[in-house]
């Protein structure tokens, strides 16, 4: 399985800020990651597929980037609304493997 | 509008089997995309658990390939997952969603299993 390294676990921002969340794969995945926001109780929400193709209706504040084994998504601007938990999943390789996790609180 | 909604026991027991439906409407399983079943973890851990395609060929994560078993049911526009011999290890929230690679955009609201005696 491909082993997923996401960081930091645990994100504090003020609103406005700029915050970046990365995640480090075992092998290149070919740039097949996925990134999800999900608020407590609610199912995840796709943000960006394929490393950086944004989601319709998803704000542009929204960013992602990487090739081979690193790959980052940045929030902009951050805003209330974005407090989350946001998840990487690679869909290289069966089986998908998803990372641990960032939770984004405010400062 | 596209919509999938999970629903099974919110309990069970070890040992026993956990099955859960996932009902689509909006859009027809047999029409294309793959048809996934995802569970979160108390400690929220996320683990792909697998998928039946529009053409019925499924795909198992193998961490679970020996109790999992993923059905449709085409004519009420279903598809299941049955996952046998639980153990309290299960006890998470399931989520279907509709994936084409990824999970996308579509995906029920998860329903929370305990197994517990």
């Amino acid at each position: 399985d491909i082993q997923m390294t996401q960081s930091p676990p645990s994100l504090s921002a003020s609103l406005g800020d700029k915050v970046t969340i990365t995640c480090q794969t075992s092998q290149n995945i070919n740039k097949y990651i996925a990134w999800y926001q999900q608020k407590p109780g609610k199912a995840p929400r796709l943000l960006i597929g394929f490393t950086s193709r944004l989601v319709s209706g998803i704000p542009s504040r929204f960013s992602g980037s990487g090739s081979g084994r690193d790959y980052s998504f940045s929030i902009s601007n951050v805003e209330s609304e974005d407090i989350a938990s946001y998840y990487c999943l690679q869909y290289d390789n069966s089986p998908y493997t998803f990372g641990a996790g960032t939770k984004l609180e405010l400062k | 509008e596209i919509q999938l909604q999970e629903s099974g026991p919110g309990l069970v027991k070890p040992s026993q089997s956990l099955s859960l439906t996932c009902s689509v409407t909006g859009y027809t399983i047999t029409s294309g995309y793959d048809w996934s079943w995802i569970r979160k973890f108390p400690g929220n851990k996320m683990e792909w658990m697998g998928y039946i395609s529009y053409s019925g060929s499924t795909n198992y994560n193998p961490s679970l390939k020996s109790r999992i078993s993923i059905t449709r049911d085409t004519s009420k526009n279903q598809f299941f997952l049955q996952l046998n011999s639980v153990t309290t290890e299960d006890t998470a929230t399931y989520y279907c969603a509709r994936s084409r690679g990824s999970p996308g955009a579509y995906w029920g609201q998860g329903v929370m299993v305990t197994v517990s005696s």
